[in-house]
């Protein structure tokens, strides 16, 4: 069973701030199936990237996805205030067919 | 393209959880259609999906108490829970997965509360 660990489980950073996430698999998957969601408040979650490194549609360019193997990364330049909310990874294999880590909460400092 | 839950919000301990979950725009066809939850403060937890043509996926942790099933001339794909408990507490989002090339959640409902209290 693959499980996902997000670090850290709070970010606290200001509104111009560069964030990383990290998202780390109990054991070697592929980046094919890796994606990564953007949660606010009250809302349902968006997909932000996919395929590890892709962008989804509308997404901003300020948002980057990198890694391979049981590590990956996702990268926010330069914090806009409304990027502010739970950020989670997931990953389609075979059992549990899907994962997800259990998110980093993104909190302006 | 955008999903829309529907179904009650409140049910007894031992009740069956009966949601749908209604298409508008897009097509059906060659995608997975997918019913995620949230517990209250919680992460988000895959309960199954099911594919256009009716093959099934679903969580080993609910296995034994779900069926989901697709009316594809109605646009709409439903979920039911057998035996729901307190712990069946969540918001129910339908989702669509899409396997051919992004391989990810790229559509989502607004998501829909459901409470299981007696």
């Amino acid at each position: 069973e693959i499980v996902l660990t997000q670090s850290p489980g709070t970010l606290s950073l200001s509104p111009g701030d560069r964030a990383t996430l990290f998202c780390r698999a109990s054991q070697s998957v592929s980046g094919n199936f890796l994606a990564w969601y953007q949660q606010k408040p009250g809302q349902a979650p968006r997909l932000l990237i996919y395929g590890a490194s892709n962008r989804a549609i509308d997404m901003p360019d300020r948002f980057s996805g990198s890694g391979s193997g049981t590590d990956f990364t996702l990268t926010i330049s330069r914090l806009e205030p409304e990027d502010f909310g739970v950020y989670f990874c997931q990953h389609y294999g075979r059992s549990p067919p899907v994962t997800f880590g259990q998110g980093t909460r993104l909190e302006i400092k | 393209v955008q999903l829309q839950e529907s179904g009650p919000g409140l049910l007894k301990p031992s009740e069956t959880l009966s949601l749908t979950c209604t298409l508008s725009g897009g097509s059906i066809s060659t995608y997975y259609w997918s019913w995620i939850r949230q517990p209250p403060g919680k992460g988000l937890e895959f309960i199954g999906h099911i594919f256009y043509n009716g093959s099934t996926v679903y969580n080993p942790s609910v296995r034994s108490r779900v069926i989901m099933s697709v009316d594809r001339s109605r646009r709409q794909f439903s979920l039911e829970l057998r035996s729901v408990t307190a712990g069946d507490t969540a918001v129910y989002y339908c989702a669509r997965y899409t396997w051919l090339g992004v391989r990810a959640f790229d559509i989502w409902g607004l998501g829909t509360r459901v409470t299981v209290s007696s």
